[in-house]
Formats: structure tokens, C-alpha cells, sequence
């Protein structure tokens, strides 16, 4: 089955602790992305891929990393996590050239 | 960078009954305007999406329509029902070479009351 998968799907952390959260997609996808969603903004791009080892910013990057060694994993890290990165965090994934984006089933955060 | 607004945030309709959730966006240029949905606890999933050479489209009870010299394009959903109910979220972007950037708006949740 074509999808995209995140790990942990649920978390609870204390500031500071370093976290990470997994990405995989088995469509073969170029493109990857993170957003995160919160009550009234939407879905905010926080970093993109479009490859292996190709990553760039997008609308709210700070405080987090993200890193592209395989075409089918893109990880996000939280190195020093704050109670402002809490909440509901989205992959997704699609081709290059083509605009459907495939979103994983969420992972939420709590940051204590 | 491209805005997209989208209201209402919250909606509730009678089930049987038509639902309209409408965005305006500010980029010109953006030629690609599509609509996810989201069921509770889980990821947006495309349901249609419309581009700039086309002023409407339909699969089945959903139906998009652009408006290009307004900036503004709708969702329109006939015959309500219960399955309904979820958030919406529209979106827009332009051609950028493979970098195409989606702009989301901040969602509408829709009711269907049984």
C-alpha cells in the first residue's frame, strides 16, 4: 500500500530533550515536507527536499533540523525541544513535478 | 509570498443540505488550487483541485470553482452527509520547477448535523 508513515505518532517530552521524529514514504517520491499545524494558522511548511541530501527552510524553520540521506526517510529533529514547538506535526511527500502532496497520519507533541 | 485566507472556520449544515467554504488568494501567479480533507486523527487527503485554465470542476457532490480576476475559489459540497464532517483546508501554488510550495489556508471545520 502506497503511504507515508510517521513515528511516533503520540509524544510527550520536557524541555531541553533532544527528540526525533521519522518519516517514510515507499512511493518513491522526490519531494518531502514537515509542517506543523496549529488552531487557527493551518498547515505551516517547517523544512523541505527535494532529494537526497538537498534541504531548504520553509515558512517556520527554527528550532528544528531535518536531514535527507535516503530518498525514502526524512527525519525531523528537535535538538532542544520548547513548549512553543508543541503540536500536531505532518509529512508529506509527491513527486517533482507533480503538485498532490501525500501526508502521513500526524504526530502530536507535547513539550512540558 | 502568496496569502490565503479561508472562511468560514466553522460551519454547520443539516445533513441533506449544501455546504460552501471559500478562500481569496494574493498571489497572481498562483495557478494551482487545490482541497484536502481531514478526518480526526488523521492526515489531509486531496479530495479535488482545480488550475488556473479551468473555472470548475465536479467529481460526484463536490465541485470547485476559480474565480481568477477576484483571486478567490470555492468548495461546494451537495448533499450532505454525516461523512462529511471533517476539516478542509485549501490550498494554492505556482509553477516553480519542481519547487512548488503549497499555501494553505487555516481550515474550515464542517459539521453535518444528522
Amino acid at each position: 500500500e502506497a503511504q507515508v508513515t510517521q513515528n511516533p505518532r503520540y509524544l510527550i517530552t520536557v524541555t531541553g530533550k533532544k527528540l526525533t521524529v521519522t518519516c517514510s514514504q515507499n512511493m518513491n517520491h522526490e519531494y518531502m515536507s514537515w509542517y506543523r499545524q496549529d488552531p487557527g494558522l493551518g498547515l505551516r511548511q517547517i523544512y523541505y527536499s527535494m532529494n537526497v541530501e538537498v534541504t531548504d527552510k520553509g515558512d517556520v524553520p527554527e528550532g528544528y533540523k531535518v536531514s535527507r540521506k535516503e530518498k525514502r526517510n526524512f527525519p525531523l529533529i528537535l535538538e532542544s525541544p520548547s513548549p512553543n514547538q508543541t503540536s500536531l506535526y505532518f509529512c508529506a511527500s509527491r513527486l517533482m513535478y507533480q503538485e498532490t502532496q501525500y501526508f502521513g497520519p500526524g504526530t502530536r507533541l507535547l513539550v512540558l | 509570498g502568496e496569502n490565503v485566507e479561508q472562511h468560514p472556520s466553522t460551519l454547520s449544515v443539516q445533513e441533506g443540505d449544501s455546504a460552501v467554504i471559500k478562500c481569496t488568494y494574493s498571489d497572481s501567479a498562483s495557478n494551482y488550487f487545490p482541497w484536502y480533507k481531514q478526518e480526526l486523527g488523521k492526515g489531509p487527503q486531496l479530495i479535488i483541485d482545480i488550475r488556473s485554465n479551468v473555472g470548475e470542476k465536479k467529481d460526484q457532490r463536490i465541485a470547485v470553482t476559480l474565480n481568477k480576476t477576484a483571486k478567490h475559489f470555492s468548495l461546494h459540497i451537495t448533499e450532505t452527509q454525516p461523512e462529511d464532517s471533517a476539516v478542509y483546508f485549501c490550498a494554492a501554488s505556482r509553477t516553480n520547477f519542481g519547487n512548488e510550495k503549497l499555501t494553505f489556508g487555516t481550515g474550515t471545520r464542517l459539521t453535518i448535523i444528522p
